[in-house]
């Protein structure tokens, strides 16, 4: 079956801009996870979804940040005033327990 | 919270050598470990993973062994082959969520 998508793959955003991305997790998967990925470095957490309730958003870095997943299914990821310092990928990721499936990532980047 | 480091963080080996990636966690809560290998521009994809209620787990050419006295587990993978470099990171659950927190990384090199 299909794994989990991620769109834009893409996103080049000028500096003060909005950016909205996309999930859509396996079908079924009743947890989402949202991660940022530095160049070269591992994934590091954002925030957390069970079904459509946000349980954990302690990774987001500040208030500019925000997911939603209001019919936990697809998830959006919304930077409000892109800083050269959110350039990162963002990976999304779902779950039906333990184990986690990743999606390609969309590789932002702030000009 | 949890704290996971990776050792070493490049590694090059000859085609049919094998390999080890080694990385100790810090929350002794932890009871699941996953390998993720991330090909450049590509997502993470599973490769094994390990509960704590064994010592060792094996899949064809790779294997995890864990100890959870020495709160360490690692990546052998053996007969390597030049589809295998890519960037491996290992991975501990923490948190209500049980959010992954993820090693640095390792650039695995198979020189053919």
């Amino acid at each position: 079956g299909a794994g989990v998508s991620q769109s834009p793959r893409y996103k080049v955003a000028k500096r003060g801009q909005d950016v909205a991305l996309r999930c859509d997790p396996i079908s079924g998967h009743v947890s989402l996870f949202w991660y940022q990925q530095a160049l070269g470095q591992g994934p590091e957490f954002l925030t957390y979804f069970q079904n459509e309730a946000q349980l954990d958003k302690s990774g987001l870095p500040s208030d500019r940040f925000f997911a939603e997943r209001p019919e936990g299914s697809v998830s959006t990821l919304k930077i409000q005033r892109t800083q050269q310092e959110d350039s990162a990928v963002y990976l999304c990721a779902s779950s039906p327990g333990y184990i986690q499936y990743f999606g390609a990532g969309t590789r932002l980047s702030v000009l | 919270g949890e704290n996971v480091e990776q050792h070493p963080s490049t590694l090059s080996v000859q085609e049919g050598d094998s390999a080890v990636i080694k990385c100790t966690y810090s929350d002794s809560a932890s009871n699941y470990f996953p390998w993720y290998k991330q090909e450049l521009g590509k997502r993470p994809q599973l490769i094994i993973d390990i509960r704590s209620n064994v010592g060792e787990k094996k899949d064809q050419r790779i294997a995890v062994t864990l100890n959870k006295t020495a709160k360490h587990f690692s990546l052998h993978i053996t007969e390597t082959q030049p589809e295998d470099s890519a960037v491996y990171f290992c991975a501990a659950p923490t948190g209500s969520a049980r959010q992954l927190t993820f090693g640095s990384g390792t650039q695995l090199t198979v020189l053919p």
